[in-house]
């Protein structure tokens, strides 16, 4: 069955720290992958994805995220930290088939970012 | 804002009663998909839409349906509604019914039942 793990559930960092934010993945084929975003009380915002062709994507707000087939993950990486990043993070993989769409997620790894 | 209109914000109700959760998609965009975030169970997809036919369920309860109408605004139907059922609802839409289309989320509407 398809599933998508993210092993740590808090995560506290100190502004300007780099950051990683891990996300496995249990997919039979080739996975569509997504990083949503989730700040309190707001809906999610794309912030990248990953369909095919470069391992290494770019997305918004300074993230990318590296796909890598061996080892089943998309983690997800800043190099330097804002205050304003502090928000709920899900990795999800999209399932694509038959004429219909939708998205698993992950559990979402809530991040702190201290001044 | 991603275009995506949900109504209400906020809903409380008592157990047993019926609500109604509304949707408006992005200007263009022909597929709905609703999904439930709740404390134990996550992020959910319970049903997806696309030009008023149902297309794809996911963990959608009996209790539960959603239809798409011809403006292609959509409605989630909660019936016998139960303590477990407080979550945060959220609506979805995308261009197309599959592909790798993105999906653009609505800001939710938050259910309470007490």
């Amino acid at each position: 069955a398809q599933s998508v793990t993210q092993p740590d559930i808090h995560i506290t960092v100190s502004e300007g720290a780099s950051l990683e934010l891990r996300c496995n993945y249990s997919y039979g084929a080739t996975p569509y992958l997504f990083w949503y975003v989730q700040s309190p009380g707001q809906g999610l915002q794309l912030l990248l994805k990953y369909f095919s062709g470069d391992t290494l994507v770019q997305g918004i707000k300074g993230f990318e995220a590296e796909f890598k087939r061996s080892q089943s993950s998309f983690n997800l990486r800043k190099p330097s930290v804002h205050w304003s990043d502090s928000a709920e993070y899900f990795c999800a993989v999209g399932m694509f088939s038959g004429g219909y769409n939708k998205l698993i997620f992950g559990a979402g790894t809530r991040l702190a970012v201290h001044p | 804002d991603s275009g995506v209109t949900q109504t209400p914000k906020h809903l409380i109700t008592a157990t047993g009663q019926r609500v109604t959760l509304r949707c408006s998609p992005r200007s263009g965009d022909l597929s709905v998909y609703w999904y439930q975030q709740s404390l134990d169970q996550g992020l959910q997809f319970l049903i997806q839409y696309y030009n008023g036919e149902e297309r794809a369920k996911g963990n959608i309860l009996e209790r539960f349906s959603a239809q798409q109408f011809p403006d292609l605004h959509s409605e989630l139907n909660l019936s016998s509604l139960e303590l477990g059922d407080s979550a945060l609802y959220f609506c979805a839409s995308s261009a197309q019914a599959s592909g790798s289309g993105e999906q653009y989320f609505g800001p939710g509407t938050r259910l309470t039942v007490t």
